[in-house]
């Protein structure tokens, strides 16, 4: 089945600053690619997501890339914000089902002051 | 909608007993999915059902874990007897697949201590 591997596992940046989180998948027969945020305590959110169709999706601060050549998958988040502070996840559809979505470990983001 | 419920939000048991965790998806979607979450292992798929038919069940750990749907609004997630390792938060997450789309709706969780 699907492998998804997602690095780094933690990220600190400064406030202001950009942050890039980076994901690869084993199955290239995937075509569904969310990435889910989740606050501290709180339940994961689906913020973006892209299909294998398109090679980048932007919205507002949050813009997602997928390279299908090499099976690979980012979230950039710029100008990023305290509120940013989450655990991000990103996401593979399986290679048998694209019902079935099979995450990553999840990314740690601390946003410095 | 009230979005995902699932019940109880915490239970602390003792190593052995029957844990029952619940799930009311949303009004609507026709998947349900249960996922465990660990510091180790992440978000793990457990099972999922489709219009109420368990489709994928590879990532239930043991037999000691069973899975129910017997209804569209009602899912049940079964641990007997319970473990210390079992520790950890238990999602329950409903969709509607479009076939473009397949955007999972979490609930709150529910947060098991197995002492």
């Amino acid at each position: 089945g699907e492998n998804v591997e997602q690095h780094p596992s933690t990220l600190s940046v400064q406030e202001g600053d950009s942050a890039v989180i980076k994901c690869t998948y084993s199955d290239s027969a995937s075509n569904y690619f969310p990435w889910y945020k989740q606050e501290l305590g709180k339940r994961p959110q689906l913020i973006i997501d892209i299909r294998s169709n398109v090679g980048e999706k932007k919205d507002q601060r949050i813009a997602v890339t997928l390279n299908k050549t090499a099976k690979h998958f980012s979230l950039h988040i710029t100008e990023t914000q305290p509120e940013d502070s989450a655990v991000y996840f990103c996401a593979a559809s399986d290679m048998n089902r694209d019902d079935k979505i099979i995450f990553g470990k999840g990314t740690r983001l601390h946003i410095l002051p | 909608d009230a979005g995902v419920i699932q019940s109880p939000r915490h239970e602390v048991t003792e190593m052995g007993q029957e844990v029952t965790l619940r799930c009311k998806p949303i009004s609507g979607h026709d998947y349900l999915f249960w996922y465990r979450q660990t510091m180790m292992r992440g978000l793990e798929l457990l099972i999922y059902f489709n219009n109420n038919v368990p489709i994928d069940d590879s990532g239930m750990p043991e037999d000691r874990f069973s899975a129910k749907m017997p209804n569209a609004s009602f899912s049940t997630l079964k641990i007997q007897p319970s473990e210390p390792r079992d520790s950890a938060v238990y999602f329950c997450a409903s969709s509607r697949f479009t076939g473009a789309k397949n955007i999972q709706y979490f609930g709150a969780g529910t947060r098991l201590s197995v002492l």
